[in-house]
């Protein structure tokens, strides 16, 4: 499955420094998502854009910025980070009609040290 | 908010074993569907199914809207049937924000 793309698929990280989460769909949707995968939680939604703009933000904290420059491209852009982020960060599109059946991406595995 | 449920959390088979996974939940919802989980985190689709039945090969699905639950029905099981299913749903309110559930992690023995 390559509709949803995302890079780095690791990433080790202290927490002073910053880092930037990409993802790309070539499926051609309107609507794209952050999602987080903790160890002992379920996945939570973290951001949702529907046609760049942000429709969505589920009570993130502020060293979690989202950027959506186009509809084909999503960026998480991260800052002064904790242990406890520490998780799969997986990215989703979908078209934004009645339905919204998502696609996700391959995630990128987050370790905050 | 919705509440998901799904069972059983585990379930261990031999191969060619059929299995059946069922995911419950709280409120109506406008969007429902089944993912599988490889072992590298890909979240697979299976199904998009809010209501009614779906068959694609050795996989089929069920959801009973009224009754709020869908059950996912795996056949002649192969070992690469193994990793985690989740059922993630949506309400009309918020059709965006898929609620998932806490996964069945399905192991298949050779």
């Amino acid at each position: 499955e390559t509709g949803v793309t995302q890079t780095p698929r690791h990433l080790v990280m202290g927490m002073t420094n910053k880092k930037s989460l990409k993802c790309e769909q070539h499926l051609g949707h309107n609507a794209m998502y952050w999602y987080k995968q903790s160890a002992k939680k379920p996945l939570e939604l973290m951001f949702v854009y529907n046609f760049k703009e942000q429709t969505e933000n589920n009570s993130v904290p502020s060293r979690f910025s989202p950027e959506c420059p186009n509809s084909s491209h999503l960026f998480l852009h991260l800052h002064t980070l904790q242990p406890e982020d520490s998780a799969l960060y997986l990215c989703a599109s979908s078209q934004v009609s009645q339905h919204y059946e998502q696609y996700f991406g391959p995630g990128t595995r987050l370790t905050v040290t | 908010g919705i509440q998901v449920e799904q069972s059983p959390p585990d379930l261990i088979l031999q191969e060619g074993a059929n299995s059946t996974l069922r995911c419950n939940f709280s409120d109506s919802v406008n969007n429902l569907q089944w993912f599988h989980q490889n072992p590298w985190g890909q979240l697979i689709n299976l199904f998009y199914i809010p209501s009614g039945t779906k068959q694609n090969g050795r996989l089929s699905a069920t959801t009973v809207a009224t009754e709020r639950y869908s059950l996912l029905y795996i056949s002649s099981s192969q070992t690469t049937d193994s990793g985690v299913y989740f059922c993630a749903v949506a309400q009309i309110q918020g059709a965006q924000k898929l609620v998932f559930g806490q996964g069945t992690r399905l192991t298949i023995n050779p």
